[in-house]
């Protein structure tokens, strides 16, 4: 199993440029999660899926949009990119709501917006 | 809501010292508990988690927390860390109302010594 991965690993934007990061896990799980990382800031949550074709906001949603229109796929998006979303992305993915299920995580992607 | 308190930013310690990392949770219900740990240039990867049971749970390479329930605590110890122990650590919370999502902590840096 691969697990959880995700592509690109690095990406350089110009402000107002658009992206989307692909995260895929091949575990069948339920649940995935958009994390950002920021130096002293721990993990914040961007978004999540409870399911196929179900996403909802999480702590810091705005300027983000995500899809996961297949159970092993969920897609975040940058419509126009600012500086202020430079940073380390993670992806997540948990068997589902059961309390004692741990969180799997991709190996990020590095985004700086310049 | 929840919430993770990490205490220490960051510690220093020299090789065979023993190292106690704080957490401290805000929680009404019923919780789970994780630490996760992130080696330089590495994605997250569970180091322990508590469900329910024996509030002192063992977990990879050594560490082990104990979950104490009247002090909102899971701490994160080790009796003799190594050079290789160098890494970020994050505490992690997950509610019974909270659908599987996860508040993190800041996380702390350790730094060890050889």
């Amino acid at each position: 199993n691969a697990g959880v991965t995700q592509t690109p690993k690095f990406r350089v934007l110009k402000t107002g440029q658009s992206m989307t990061l692909l995260c895929a896990q091949d575990m069948n799980h339920e649940y995935m999660y958009w994390y950002r990382q920021d130096p002293g800031m721990g993990l914040r949550l961007i978004h999540y899926s409870v399911g196929e074709g179900t996403t909802a906001k999480g702590e810091v949603p705005d300027g983000y949009n995500v899809s996961r229109l297949k159970k092993q796929n969920f897609l975040l998006g940058l419509e126009s990119a600012a500086p202020s979303q430079t940073s380390v992305y993670f992806c997540a993915s948990s068997y589902g709501a059961s309390l004692a299920t741990e969180q799997y995580f991709g190996p990020g992607t590095r985004l700086t917006v310049t | 809501a929840q919430s993770v308190s990490q205490h220490n930013h960051h510690v220093i310690l020299s090789e065979a010292a023993s190292l106690e990392l704080g957490c401290n949770y805000s929680y009404g219900g019923t919780v789970n508990l994780f630490w996760y740990v992130q080696y330089p240039g590495q994605h997250l990867q569970l180091l322990l988690k508590y469900f329910s049971g024996d509030p002192l749970v063992k977990g990879i390479k050594g560490f082990e927390a104990e979950f104490i329930k009247s002090k909102f605590s899971f701490n994160l110890r080790k009796p003799s860390v190594q050079w290789s122990d160098t890494a970020e650590y994050f505490c992690a919370v997950t509610g019974d109302t909270n659908a599987g999502k996860s508040t993190f902590g800041d996380g702390t840096t350790l730094t060890v010594k050889p």
